[in-house]
């Protein structure tokens, strides 16, 4: 089983739809959550932080589920500009933090 | 404020030669991180940095690939001799001890004929 899992997608959604996001990690000492946006043959850029009690940045809301162990990331109203891969990142601290970045879920936004 | 640098942007070699890549990181981060991406799948962390030292090098093919930052600031990663599946995008990225937000640069987009 892989560190860090994400649906690879394509997600084609209409624009103005709302879409959801999943990602599982195996590690049970994992303590901190990213989601970070990639465009096509760009650099990876950070989305946000996901903190326990979720939280949200205007459109977009991310939630951490422990017991489950998984992190979402919901988008309302989608644009044309959210296009994109969104990938999901799990740190294990301790000992200098061991970054793992899941695969990535390609979002496309369509009219 | 000037973000992470590096080069080349784009490299082309045949398999068994040697290559090298710079990063300048952001001034003041003493992390340093190198990944290599592969087109359809995450970065996946070659090296860590803190400072001068290093963090984790787990996932470093170490018989082809070594990395150095021996000042703490500027770094490179150098693969020799070069595999047909060491094409990918090299990128470099930096933060804040401590920090999970990382900056990362632009990318070495590395093909291997």
């Amino acid at each position: 089983r892989k560190e860090v899992e994400q649906d690879p997608g394509p997600f084609n959604v209409p624009e103005g739809a709302t879409v959801a996001f999943n990602c599982t990690y195996s590690n049970s000492a994992s303590q901190s959550f990213f989601w970070y946006r990639q465009d096509c043959r760009k650099e990876p850029k950070l989305l946000m932080s996901v903190y326990s009690s979720g939280n949200e940045d205007g459109r977009f809301t991310a939630q951490l589920n422990r017991a489950s162990q998984y992190i979402s990331l919901l988008i309302r109203d989608s644009k044309l500009s959210d296009s994109a891969t969104y990938l999901c990142v799990v740190i294990v601290t301790g000992g200098g933090n061991k970054l793992t970045f899941g695969t990535g879920t390609q979002l496309k936004v369509e009219l | 404020e000037a973000g992470v640098a590096q080069s080349p942007r784009y490299k082309i070699i045949e398999k068994r030669q040697s290559v090298a890549f710079w990063c300048n990181p952001i001034s003041g981060h003493a992390t340093l991180y190198w990944y290599q991406q592969i087109l359809g799948q995450g970065p996946k962390l070659l090296i860590q940095f803190q400072n001068n030292g290093v963090v984790d090098d787990s996932q470093l093919p170490k018989d082809r690939f070594s990395a150095e930052r021996l000042k703490g600031v500027d770094s490179t990663l150098k693969i020799q001799p070069a595999k047909l599946e060491d094409s990918a995008v090299y990128l470099c990225a930096s933060s804040l001890v401590g920090s999970g937000t990382q900056y990362f640069g632009p990318g070495t987009r590395l093909t291997v004929l």
